[in-house]
């Protein structure tokens, strides 16, 4: 079955970096593109990045555009999430998600999610 | 962008009962990428329902969406005590690609 796991999560201080990364398992990984989605304390569900299934192809939402960076490992069945330039408003669960089965329209699996921490 | 907006903010309902949940888009979807999710406490989400009215793998047929143009509704046909949740909607815009969610109903048991 389809196995998503995240880590990398923690406090940072303000302005400092961090990346998390999400092992996949259970599908062909390099054949799907995959998703980071956050979620701060108490709100709703905002998505972050996408990366294509062979790495090509990357999008952002505005609100990390220039400041996170998404990447994959297709070798080690993995992708990350570089963040950098952190804020408290980057203070969230992230999940990574898997793109559904012949679209790039939804999110058919998700991880458990790395909880990040900015504060000083 | 498309902007989604759920209502209500809340549901209260009696097991057995149906739910209906609402999803308004800013402007009219015409691709059909439209997507449902339900999150229970402490869980990660789960894709319920894609491409409008398809429901995803393992879903129980008493949950169903439907809608077009600018108004999207999932509706629970007889609400169960495990049903309790957020439920949100996604959109896929083309250009450029984003996925936007709108902000969540909450389902209660009454």
């Amino acid at each position: 079955q389809v196995q998503l796991g995240e880590s990398g999560g923690g406090v940072v201080q303000p302005g400092r970096s961090l990346r998390l990364s999400c092992e996949a398992s259970g599908f062909t990984f390099n054949t799907f593109g995959m998703h980071w989605v956050r979620q701060a304390p108490g709100k709703g569900l905002e998505w972050v990045a996408m990366i294509s299934y062979d790495g090509y192809k990357k999008h952002y939402a505005d609100s990390v555009k220039g400041r996170f960076t998404i990447s994959r490992d297709n070798s080690k069945n993995t992708i990350y999430l570089q963040m950098n330039s952190l804020s408290s408003e980057d203070t969230a669960i992230y999940y990574c998600a898997k793109t559904i089965v012949g679209a790039q329209t939804a999110f058919d699996h998700w991880g458990q999610g790395t909880l990040v921490t900015v504060s000083s | 962008e498309v902007v989604l907006t759920q209502s209500p903010g809340t549901l209260s309902l009696s097991p057995g009962e149906r739910a209906t949940l609402s999803c308004r888009a800013s402007q009219s979807i015409t691709s059909g990428y439209l997507a449902w999710y339900q999150q229970k406490a402490g869980q990660a989400p789960r894709l319920v329902v894609y491409g409008i009215s398809f429901r995803a793998a393992g879903i129980p047929d008493r949950f169903s969406g439907s809608g077009s143009g600018t108004d999207f509704t999932l509706t629970i046909s007889r609400l169960e005590p495990e049903d309790v949740a957020v439920y949100y909607c996604q959109h896929y815009g083309t250009s450029p690609p984003t996925w936007t969610f709108g902000q969540g109903t909450k389902v209660e048991i009454k």
